[in-house]
């Protein structure tokens, strides 16, 4: 249980263009997912905090312009990168908030690897 | 000021032996403790949990053990194994946040066969 997907797995695209990544909780419903990135022999930076039904939270630094999310539904996530450029070019994961009792706990998709060119 | 540590950035272990990868946090508000497992151009898997209220989490080969007065926490794995090599992670969390984690930077665990 507990299984989060991403999509595309790899994406590469032109200076200028836009992607779109999706997060996906399969089999559980997450009212909060998060969206990180992370660098080269970095841990996970946290880009933004996505509640469904509401606006994302980003965090300093992060511009809410270039990085679109959109969290309409309890299973559905997703990132838009608008305008991509080369230093957008990173590992871009998001993870889903599964709570309980005495549990709280973000399980992470597998990723996304954008190239841009 | 980076709230969560992981001092050490690499260890080895031989298999069959014990892994103890250790984290120490800052921020007295965190109460609920996760590590995870990373592969290279992987995203994170979850491996075990504590809250606050627990001092120990047990779950197959992997313990986690939180010493709150100290605000230290620690991951044992008991048997080691080749393929629980990999970067593990610890992070924490405090109510109020939505749950935000905040990470260590990481310690790669090495296991030799």
């Amino acid at each position: 249980g507990a299984v989060v997907s991403q999509h595309p797995s790899r994406v590469i695209c032109k200076s200028g263009t836009s992607v779109k990544i999706e997060c996906r909780s399969l089999d559980f419903q997450a009212t909060t997912m998060f969206w990180y990135r992370q660098f080269p022999k970095q841990s996970l930076m946290l880009m933004a905090t996505s509640n469904e039904g509401s606006k994302a939270t980003y965090e300093q630094g992060v511009e809410k312009d270039k990085f679109l999310i959109n969290h309409a539904s309890l299973t559905l996530s997703t990132l838009t990168v608008t305008s991509a450029h080369p230093e957008d070019s990173s590992f871009y994961i998001c993870s889903a908030r599964l709570g309980g009792f005495y549990t709280d706990t973000q399980y992470f998709g597998p990723g996304t690897r954008l190239t841009v060119l | 000021d980076q709230q969560v540590k992981q001092n050490s950035p690499s260890l080895s272990v031989q298999e069959g032996r014990i892994s103890i990868l250790n984290c120490d946090y800052t921020n007295s508000m965190f109460d609920y403790f996760l590590w995870y497992k990373k592969y290279p151009a992987e995203g994170p898997t979850f491996l075990i949990s504590i809250s606050s209220i627990k001092d120990k989490n047990e779950d197959g080969r992997f313990t986690v053990f939180l010493n709150k007065s100290a605000k230290h926490l620690s991951l044992h794995i008991v048997p080691s194994q080749p393929g629980d090599s990999a970067v593990y992670f610890c992070a924490a969390s405090a109510s109020g946040s939505a749950r935000q984690l905040t990470f260590g930077s990481g310690t790669q665990l090495t296991v030799l066969p």
